[in-house]
């Protein structure tokens, strides 16, 4: 069973604050993925990585910036957090391309920004 | 960019009922995906369908796919409370076949 494993589950940060939000799957995929879900919204795609030292901005980047050091790590980070970035925070990975594969999704991470 | 959108935000059933999701997209895909998201939990793929095929069955699920309207429904045979559940569908973009991109989700809710 593919696994992909968040920390930390819950956050509380301050405006002005970074936060790294971690990933770490256990699949050996080569993609990684970070979508924010919020109600009436379902979920953003912010970044992905098609594998270690690549980032791609997704469709709602600004304000967030992403890192991935290995194949099994993906990081998101807010160097400045803003009460807007509250949000429940989704990892997954997977090998979608050419009408194959699927996602897998970590339980997602909670962010409260004050 | 909404490339894939489900047409309805909420829906109820009674337990043992049928029921049918449906989602439409905005470009030409290498294949569409449909989710289920359980409360608490991250999403888990229920069925995948290519561009080439009309028909995807899994079980109570069964998925279709229209190219030419590009629409895809997904439909629940005898329900259980269990399925009550947010449903995505998600697609590649035509010119990025690695950038996943979700619908806002429908919300169902199977009563008892």
């Amino acid at each position: 069973e593919a696994a992909v494993t968040q920390s930390p589950r819950n956050k509380v940060a301050v405006t002005g604050g970074k936060v790294t939000l971690s990933c770490n799957q256990t699949n050996n995929h080569n993609n990684m993925y970070w979508y924010r879900q919020d109600t009436g919204h379902g979920l953003r795609l912010i970044h992905y990585s098609y594998g270690a030292g690549s980032t791609e901005k997704g469709d709602i980047p600004d304000g967030y910036k992403a890192s991935r050091p290995s194949q099994e790590n993906f990081s998101l980070i807010l160097e400045l957090a803003t009460p807007s970035q509250t949000s429940v925070y989704f990892c997954a990975s997977g090998e979608w391309g050419l009408g194959t594969g699927q996602l897998y999704f970590g339980e997602g991470s909670k962010l409260t920004v004050l | 960019s909404q490339l894939a959108e489900e047409n309805l935000w909420a829906l109820s059933v009674h337990e043992g009922e049928s029921v049918t999701v449906n989602c439409s997209y905005k470009t030409s895909i290498t294949a569409l995906q449909w989710y289920r998201q359980k409360s608490g939990e991250g999403p888990a793929q229920l069925i995948l369908i290519r561009s080439n095929e009309r028909e995807k069955r899994n079980g109570r699920l069964r998925a279709t796919l229209d190219t030419s309207s590009q629409s895809s429904s997904l439909s629940i045979t005898a329900t259980r409370c269990e399925d009550t559940a947010v449903y995505f569908c998600a697609t590649d973009e035509d010119t990025n076949a690695y950038k996943v991109i979700f619908g806002k989700g429908t919300h169902l809710h199977v009563l008892p």
